[in-house]
């Protein structure tokens, strides 16, 4: 069965740049999505269509998708970005699958 | 205004059968591409996607569960029930149901989620 990886962690200092990434065989010819889920909180949509940002999202998060790799990035980061964040996969033949989620500390 | 709202039991035996019923509101099931999917979360751990049913009554299930899940919609009553057979602790989690757009398999509404026990 398909599988994508993300790093358990990622740390970044307020107003710098984190980048999250989502590894997969061939990932960059399926669709990925990004959410951002807050303690207690159901996931909230933030990239989909590798790309796009739904609405009310702010513009500093974006995603990029390529080859293996699926890399959400996140800029001039705030503590409010603070959160679990969990990157999935879709095509036809693998559909819905979630990474294990990264956890973002801003500090 | 969409919104989706997941009820049904908090606590479950082993090997009973769980039904979880998402109600929502703001869509129609009976629109072109929209579809209504049901993930999990069991506590400190990720999400992990159940299944999911379109509009046209097309059914997809995680390979994994596939046995043991059944997932129906009622397009009058604007609700999607998840039937999952042989509860055992390890499917103690958190349940959402979300809302899909289209077939290219993102979630951009999530209910609140329902927390189910599994033990004896």
């Amino acid at each position: 069965s398909y599988e994508v990886t993300q790093p358990p962690s990622v740390s970044v200092s307020p107003g710098q740049t984190a980048s999250i990434t989502c590894s997969g065989d061939k990932l960059g010819n399926k669709y990925t999505c990004w959410y951002q889920q807050k303690p207690g909180q159901s996931p909230v949509l933030v990239i989909y269509e590798d790309s796009k940002r739904p609405s009310g999202i702010p513009e500093r998060f974006s995603g990029s998708n390529s080859g293996n790799t699926a890399t959400l990035t996140i800029s001039g980061t705030q503590a409010m970005d603070e959160a679990d964040y969990y990157c999935q996969a879709w095509d036809s033949s693998a559909p819905w699958v979630f990474g294990g989620g990264t956890k973002l500390t801003v500090l | 205004q969409i919104t989706l709202k997941e009820s049904g039991p908090t606590l479950v035996k082993p090997t009973q059968t769980l039904t979880l019923t998402c109600t929502f509101s703001g869509f129609s099931l009976s629109a072109s591409g929209v579809g209504v999917g049901w993930i999990r979360q069991p506590p400190g751990k990720a999400l992990e996607w159940l299944a999911l049913i379109y509009w046209d009554d097309d059914k997809r299930y995680s390979p994994s569960l596939e046995s043991r899940l059944t997932i129906t919609k009622d397009t009058s009553k604007n609700q999607v029930v998840l039937t999952m057979t042989n509860m055992d602790p390890v499917d103690t989690a958190t349940y959402y149901c979300a809302h899909s757009r289209n077939r290219f398999g993102f979630f951009d509404y999530w209910g609140q989620g329902t927390l189910v026990t599994v033990s004896s």
